[in-house]
């Protein structure tokens, strides 16, 4: 029933490791982005995928490769994790974004933190 | 480029007040001006959002006028609840940007 849902909700891992989000949408849309909200709560653009095809990469570090295996998923894997790389990921996903009018809709949220 | 600019945080407030929260944005074109709400603990989820200028967007007694001559989108709510608490992000998108551009956000806390 839920229509963008992220996996895992909470992830804790050491500093260096490796670790992947995913996520995946059931409304159908052609649309996939990943925001990070930092501790301030600002909320960033990471990616978006239309199609499965990657349309903005926003000056995101290499560490960081998002892979949309169909329409429905994207996820997002993180290599050798650093301190800074701590906050909530979100996934969203929209019908079709290049109008700018299509709203958003936001998964719940994967907060991540690196010890 | 374009960018949002939301009024300082957090708002604090009693049951019943008359709510705004002022958003200006900067932008090229003809931007889609959205807000946002995000309960404690939970996503975010669309409040109200409007297209072109002059479009009012509504929403669970929650207004914003999209203003292009003075580049706004303030949200109004005539009286809050309890329940309203939460933190509500002014955003932007542009044609064929594909991605919000959003404002840096506002804790509203409403006390009974």
């Amino acid at each position: 029933d839920t229509a963008v849902s992220q996996t895992p909700k909470y992830l804790v891992t050491q500093m260096g490791n490796d670790k992947s989000i995913k996520c995946e949408q059931n409304l159908g849309h052609d649309t996939m982005y990943w925001y990070k909200q930092d501790s301030k709560k600002f909320l960033k653009i990471m990616f978006s995928y239309n199609n499965k095809e990657l349309i903005i990469n926003e000056t995101v570090p290499n560490r960081f490769s998002p892979k949309s295996p169909d329409k429905a998923h994207l996820n997002l894997h993180i290599n050798s994790l650093e301190l800074g790389d701590s906050a909530v990921y979100f996934c969203a996903s929209s019908q079709d974004s290049r109008g700018g009018r299509d709203t958003q809709y936001f998964g719940p949220g994967t907060r991540l933190t690196v010890l | 480029g374009n960018s949002v600019t939301q009024m300082e945080g957090p708002v604090t407030l009693s049951e019943e007040a008359f709510l705004t929260i002022n958003c200006t944005y900067t932008a090229t074109g003809y931007p889609s001006l959205f807000w946002y709400v995000q309960y404690p603990g939970e996503g975010l989820q669309l409040l109200l959002k409007a297209t072109k200028a002059d479009d009012k967007g509504s929403n669970k007694g929650f207004e914003a006028t999209y203003r292009k001559e003075t580049t706004s989108f303030h949200l109004e709510k005539g009286s809050v609840q309890v329940s309203d608490s939460a933190v509500y992000f002014c955003a932007l998108s542009r044609q064929g940007a594909q991605k919000l551009v959003f404002g840096q956000g506002t804790r509203l806390t409403i006390n009974p």
